[in-house]
């Protein structure tokens, strides 16, 4: 079946840690997403990649940082620059850009130890 | 810039309630609009889109009308189950308007009591 996998499921980092979370998906699609969810707050979108080898800062992008280097592959890095990295990350992706249906992974919860 | 705003929750409606959930949005550029359906410890899931003035979309016996003089793209049910309990995203992207990722509300919490 074709769909978008995230991995872990869960995570936990350490102060002063960088970690990254894995997003692969097999329906061919061209863009590709980061959102980070917290409680009472919606979605809010980190990255996000048109095209293989190009990405562009969402909404609130600092601390995080992506890599496009395979069209089915976009990891994202939460580096220790982040100051509140707790939340739930979604990636999703779509056929284009504009008003293509986005499919979403299952998450990943990461949490601080 | 783009924002949508959503009822808050949670609402809590017995089975075969009528349901209604309001969203109203701001946009600059020409906006799409989607309704996007979260169940417990998962993604999100389409649930229906509309892309121009006076579309409906549908799906699964949820509807929403693109009211573009109200700024609005409520979602209703006529007859709901307790399935259907999960948390509903208004969203939209909007040509033009910037980065090219969709905007939410913050989400509402549907709970249905059998």
């Amino acid at each position: 079946d074709g769909g978008i996998t995230q991995s872990p499921k869960y995570l936990f980092r350490k102060e002063g840690q960088n970690v990254t979370l894995s997003c692969e998906q097999n329906l061919n699609h061209d863009a590709m997403y980061w959102y980070r969810q917290d409680p009472g707050q919606g979605l809010r979108l980190i990255y996000y990649s048109q095209i293989v080898n190009d990405f562009q800062k969402g909404d609130i992008a600092e601390g995080y940082s992506v890599s496009r280097e395979k069209k089915e592959s976009f990891p994202l890095t939460v580096t220790s620059a982040q100051k509140n990295p707790t939340a739930f990350y979604l990636c999703a992706s779509s056929i284009g850009g504009g008003d293509q249906p986005q499919h979403f992974g299952d998450g990943t919860r990461l949490s601080i130890l | 810039g783009n924002s949508v705003t959503q009822m808050e929750g949670p609402v809590t409606l017995s089975e075969e309630a009528f349901l209604t959930i309001n969203c109203t949005y701001t946009a600059t550029g020409y906006p799409s609009l989607f309704w996007y359906v979260q169940y417990p410890g998962e993604g999100l899931q389409l649930l229906l889109k509309a892309t121009k003035a006076d579309d409906k979309g549908s799906n699964k016996g949820f509807e929403a009308t693109y009211r573009k003089e109200t700024t609005s793209f409520h979602l209703e049910k006529g007859s709901v189950q307790v399935s259907d309990s999960a948390v509903y995203f208004c969203a939209l992207i909007a040509w033009g308007g910037g980065a090219d990722g969709l905007t939410f509300g913050k989400g509402t919490h549907l709970i249905i009591q059998p």
